[in-house]
């Protein structure tokens, strides 16, 4: 079946540096990759909509600025949280749809997550 | 905010019951989906149910699908401690816009089997 890894699966950061999480769909090509936070015990929170060769569409409440999406290649989305304070430690997770999906709906595959903690 | 809400928050049972979770949602839907994750882990998609369907089987999992009330629920028969994850569901939400694939979950179920 369809892959999606991320990379890295954690991270432990100081408060104020950049922390890059890498999103590869590694059997498909995604056209479109999503990016979640999920708090612990808590739902994921769709953050902002990546779409390869364009600019992210982010959700109400989120900072572009602060998190930086960029999907250069159909394979490859990568999220920046930028000057990362404690507050942002959560549960990333992206997920990829098919290019060759269409129409289907199911056809998004979650990657692993990536586990950010800020000191 | 998010869309769907599940109820219960956490639920514990013994291997071979049947056990049911319940969602709801706020604005209309094309589809409704339940995934399953692992403690610190991804999602990994258990089954979808489109806005005309009343019911849906796969396995060991049955999704209905009330519209009406904008709920569904998820029943596990015959539960297996493997089954012990948090269960979500996740909607469209068509009214926010026309990409494909924009998922709005809930805030999930923990379910606990025990052996």
């Amino acid at each position: 079946g369809a892959v999606v890894s991320q990379h890295p699966s954690w991270v432990i950061c100081k408060s104020g540096t950049s922390v890059k999480i890498e999103c590869r769909s590694l059997d498909f090509q995604a056209t479109t990759m999503f990016w979640y936070r999920q708090f612990p015990k808590q739902s994921l929170m769709l953050m902002a909509t990546s779409n390869e060769g364009s600019k992210a569409t982010y959700e109400q409440g989120v900072e572009k600025d602060k998190f930086l999406i960029n999907h250069a290649s159909l394979t490859l989305s990568t999220l920046t949280v930028t000057s990362a304070h404690p507050e942002d430690s959560s549960f990333y997770i992206c997920s990829a749809r098919d290019r060759a999906s269409g129409g289907r709906i199911d056809t998004q595959y979650f990657g692993p997550g990536t586990r950010l903690t800020v000191l | 905010s998010q869309q769907g809400e599940e109820d219960p928050q956490a639920l514990s049972i013994q291997e071979g019951e049947n056990a049911t979770m319940n969602c709801s949602y706020k604005t209309s839907i094309n589809n409704l989906q339940w995934y399953r994750q692992n403690s610190g882990r991804g999602l990994v998609h258990l089954i979808l149910i489109r806005s005309n369907e009343r019911e849906k089987h796969s396995g060991r999992l049955r999704v209905t699908l009330d519209t009406s009330k904008k709920s569904s629920s998820l029943l596990i028969t015959a539960s297996r401690a493997a089954d012990t994850a948090s269960y979500f569901c996740a909607t469209d939400a068509p009214d926010r816009g026309s990409t494909l694939g924009r998922l709005y979950f809930g805030r999930g179920t923990q379910l606990t089997v025990w052996p």
